[in-house]
């Protein structure tokens, strides 16, 4: 079945550091990908997403690209704030069948220190 | 309200109790889903609906778990005989038809659940 695998955490950067959060994934057909961000205390919500091979998503300076041959979507950013403290999770939702549901990695925690 | 509500949003219960967890999706979406976020272990899925097709189940861990959604708006997981195992964050997601791999989901603040 499809899974998903990313780094484990916890992350701890200083701010204005480079992040770089990987993430591999199986899947048959043509999946999307997305990374969702969950700030302490609140709901998990949609960061950034991609369709298609080669496709890059991009959201609040943070960048993920569709790499199909090695079948990946880290994440990075050029220089992390404190506010970008949160639990990442790299997601996949398959084309295959009627159902979309998303199919979730196990979270990467990153703390950034002024 | 603008978002997808849950309630509660903590429950503590006694081992071998049943309950019920609410999700209000958020007006005019027409797919559900049922999350279970455990400490270390990522989202899990649960159980997915999709307007008037049958739900997917395929991820209920045991036949204690069980879900409605009725008139096509509100659903209701109830986990009966609860273990401490079940201790987890419930989450549920809304989406707008759940008919294309590339829609945004929007998630509740989800309901903490405590079983001693």
């Amino acid at each position: 079945g499809d899974s998903v695998t990313q780094m484990e955490g916890p992350v701890t950067l200083s701010e204005e550091a480079f992040l770089t959060i990987n993430c591999t994934y199986t899947a048959t057909g043509y999946p999307s990908l997305f990374w969702y961000v969950q700030y302490p205390g609140e709901g998990l919500q949609l960061l950034l997403k991609a369709t298609k091979a080669d496709d890059k998503g991009s959201n609040k300076g943070f960048e993920a690209t569709y790499r199909k041959e090695t079948t990946s979507f880290h994440l990075e950013k050029g220089s992390v704030q404190v506010s970008d403290s949160a639990v990442y999770f790299c997601a996949l939702s398959n084309s295959g069948g009627s159902n979309y549901k998303l199919t979730f990695g196990k979270g990467t925690l990153l703390t950034v220190n002024p | 309200g603008a978002g997808v509500s849950q309630s509660p949003s903590n429950k503590v219960t006694e081992k071998g109790k049943d309950v019920e967890l609410r999700c209000d999706p958020i007006s005019g979406h027409t797919a559900l889903y049922w999350y279970r976020q455990s400490l270390g272990q990522g989202l899990e899925f649960l159980i997915y609906f999709q307007g008037n097709s049958a739900p997917d189940k395929s991820g209920l861990p045991s036949d204690r778990f069980s879900a409605e959604r009725t008139g096509g708006s509100v659903s209701t997981l109830t986990i009966q005989r609860t273990q401490q195992e079940d201790s987890a964050v419930y989450l549920c997601a809304s989406s707008y038809s759940g008919g294309r791999n590339n829609e945004k989901l929007f998630f509740g603040s989800g309901t903490q659940l405590s079983v001693l």
